[in-house]
């Protein structure tokens, strides 16, 4: 079974500063993507970044980056010069090959940036 | 840009009624999804749904729940009989592809209420 665990139900950061939300996840699956998802509030989930296992190289979109550790099984988001607009819920998500393109879900952050 | 639509943003049903929750996915996207989060919990995946016929669905979706695509445009969720534990801010998705890492497009979610 997959599980995925975002242990920090909530942040904040203060506008312009770099924070970093943690992410865990418990799989036997050798190939798998990981994926980073936005919510602002009351709109859609949006993908902010993903990240196939096979890539050593971490991905990085414009202010976001990941420190992906594939042996220590954990998938961080770092958000640098945080905006207004990055106030939102994360949600860290995996996804294994052949399950359709289902995703396994942690409980998601709740991030407020602060002017 | 084109986005998933859902209908309505919240809904109040009494415990036993039927509900259908209503999606319109991406115009050109041929897989569908519908997730659900009971408050203070994980996004979980309900079904996929591709070429008219489910593609997988998890143990939460018992016979309870259906899904439809009604026409070529629309993707309903139906509950029968709710119950109190169906309340859940329900989720609808779609993407183009099916392949590992493929992107997910959501909704932003039907809050349903189960009294």
């Amino acid at each position: 079974a997959q599980t995925v665990t975002q242990s920090q139900p909530e942040m904040s950061v203060q506008e312009a500063e770099t924070v970093t939300l943690s992410c865990t996840y418990d799989t036997s699956e050798s190939n798998y993507y990981l994926f980073w998802y936005k919510q602002p509030p009351s709109r859609q989930m949006i993908l902010v970044i993903r990240q196939e296992a096979y890539k050593q190289q971490n991905a990085t979109e414009n202010r976001f980056s990941v420190n992906f550790q594939k042996a220590a099984k954990s998938f961080s988001l770092k958000i640098s010069d945080s905006q207004l607009g990055d106030t939102a819920m994360y949600f860290c998500a995996f996804m294994k090959q052949g399950t359709g393109n289902q995703f396994y879900f942690g409980t998601g952050t709740s991030l407020t940036v602060i002017p | 840009e084109p986005e998933v639509t859902q209908t309505p943003s919240h809904q109040v049903t009494q415990m036993g009624q039927e509900v259908i929750l209503r999606c319109v996915p991406i115009s050109n996207h041929l897989y569908f999804y519908w997730y659900r989060q009971i408050l203070g919990q994980k996004v979980e995946f309900l079904v996929s749904f591709y070429n008219n016929e489910i593609s997988e669905k998890s143990e939460i979706f018992d016979d309870q729940f259906s899904v439809e695509r009604p026409d070529g445009s629309n993707f309903t969720l139906k509950i029968r009989s709710t119950k109190l534990e169906d309340s859940a801010m329900y989720f609808c998705a779609s993407s183009d592809g099916q392949g590992l890492g493929t992107e997910a497009f959501f909704g932003q979610g039907t809050r349903l209420t189960v009294v």
